[in-house]
């Protein structure tokens, strides 16, 4: 499954409302869509999985959505600490788990 | 609390190999499926391969199958990645992951396949 990631780049101010799209081109076995948020020198953090289950400790205002081909990671109120990069993930083969290519979200 | 440290990356000549290595700590080891995730250059993350918490099942990226191989041992509370025939594009910060989806992941152990 190709996993296909909009907008590449992303300029918004703390404070906006974030919208991140995941399209795969092909269903996702039982919604087995998880999102990350990548920073410099970090490994990824697991915001979101199941595609709308919040992983622990991940904050309201992260939520996801979608099910299907079409996913949706909003960040409500963006905070100076969620800049950074965020990418989709699909686990719904055992033997062929991909990612999306990535959206950078920076500050405006 | 949850650790992962990856070890054993480093330069490596074209057709050689190397033996990674994830030191597990904070949770049963033995009861968690473990993966390898790499990142090239500049490119995307790329998922490896994964071993289910027995070691029984096990399943490879067709860029990988047949050149590497990954094993566990729970006693141990470690996860190993064998890889030969090594090729530049096999060129990667290496991860090791929890599960999946992968809610905990190490810091990544760098390998360079170059002459």
């Amino acid at each position: 499954i190709v996993l296909t990631q909009s907008p590449g780049t992303l300029s918004l101010s703390p404070g906006d409302k974030a919208t991140l799209s995941c399209r795969a081109n092909q269903s996702v076995r039982s919604n087995y869509l998880a999102w990350y948020q990548r920073k410099p020198g970090q490994p990824p953090r697991l915001l979101i999985y199941d595609a709308s289950t919040r992983a622990t400790g991940i904050p309201g205002r992260f939520s996801g959505s979608g099910s299907g081909t079409d996913f949706t990671l909003t960040i409500s109120r963006l905070e100076p600490e969620d800049f950074a990069v965020y990418f989709c993930h699909q686990y719904g083969s055992s033997s062929h788990v991909t990612f999306g290519q990535g959206t950078k979200l920076e500050i405006k | 609390e949850v650790q992962l440290v990856e070890s054993g990356g480093g330069l490596v000549q074209p057709g050689g190999s190397l033996r990674l290595s994830c030191a597990a700590s904070g949770f049963t080891f033995g009861t968690y499926e473990m993966n390898w995730v790499r990142q090239a250059p500049g490119k995307g993350l790329e998922w490896v391969s994964s071993i289910s918490s027995s070691g029984f099942t096990i399943y490879y990226a067709d860029s990988v199958k047949g050149r590497f191989t990954i094993s566990r041992d729970n006693a141990r509370n470690s996860l190993y990645l064998q890889m030969n025939s090594l090729r530049a594009e096999d060129t990667a910060v290496y991860y090791c992951a929890r599960q999946k989806p992968f809610d905990y992941w190490g810091q990544g152990t760098l390998v360079t396949v170059s002459s």
